[in-house]
């Protein structure tokens, strides 16, 4: 089981909706939370971090944490054909700087 | 631009070459970490500095890699005797400002190395 998990997708999103994007995670330790966002080709660009459970909003997007159940999700409202990219979800754990990486989940909005 | 920059932005060698990439941080950030990236996968961890500091280096990575940072500033990841499997895209970030826990990392646009 790999420490952090992805769908990989393609999940397909017509434009306008929402798209829901969802990460689990393997250990409980792990303290805070990141979205980056990668275009085919470029790199990781960070949209959103979340270290306490519940609800974080900014813009149109939302990040969800449930430490109890080890997941964590990303909310796109009103999808735009410009999200149409690889999601990437990582984890920090405890103390330590480094962040473990899923393998990303590719979304395709569909004008 | 004060984001994280990268040079070269694209390398191609052939097998059994050197070659050396080199990371310029955000100014204010005190950590820097390499990644490595293949299609269809996450940043693959290589190793992190805390200013001139090499405070951890990935199990996967062979003897034929090595990082430095020798003044807490720009830093420098070396290939030796390269091999096709490196073949990759190379990502170099920073977090951190003094004194601060700044766990957000932020990317440079990445070196693609292609080993013929």
């Amino acid at each position: 089981q790999k420490e952090v998990e992805q769908n990989s997708g393609p999940l397909s999103v017509p434009e306008g909706a929402i798209a829901s994007l969802n990460c689990t995670y393997s250990d409980r330790g792990s303290q805070s939370f990141f979205w980056y966002r990668q275009y085919s080709g470029k790199s990781p660009e960070l949209i959103m971090f979340i270290y306490s459970n519940g609800d974080k909003e900014d813009g149109r997007f939302t990040a969800q944490l449930n430490k109890a159940s080890q997941y964590v999700s990303l909310l796109i409202r009103d999808s735009q054909p410009s999200d149409s990219a690889t999601y990437l979800c990582a984890a920090r754990r405890g103390s330590n700087y480094q962040l473990i990486w899923g393998a990303g989940t590719k979304l395709i909005i569909k004008p | 631009d004060t984001g994280v920059s990268q040079d070269p932005r694209h390398k191609i060698t052939k097998r059994g070459q050197n070659v050396t990439f080199r990371c310029d941080p955000i100014s204010e950030h005190n950590r820097l970490y390499w990644y490595r990236q293949t299609l269809g996968q996450g940043p693959e961890f290589l190793t992190y500095f805390q200013n001139e500091a090499q405070l951890e280096k990935s199990r996967l990575l062979s003897d034929r890699f090595s990082a430095e940072r020798p003044k807490g500033s720009f830093s420098t990841l070396e290939i030796q005797r390269t091999e096709q499997g490196d073949s990759a895209m190379y990502l170099c970030a920073s977090s951190g400002g003094q004194g601060t826990p700044s766990y957000e990392q932020y990317f440079g646009p990445g070196t693609r190395l292609t080993v013929t």
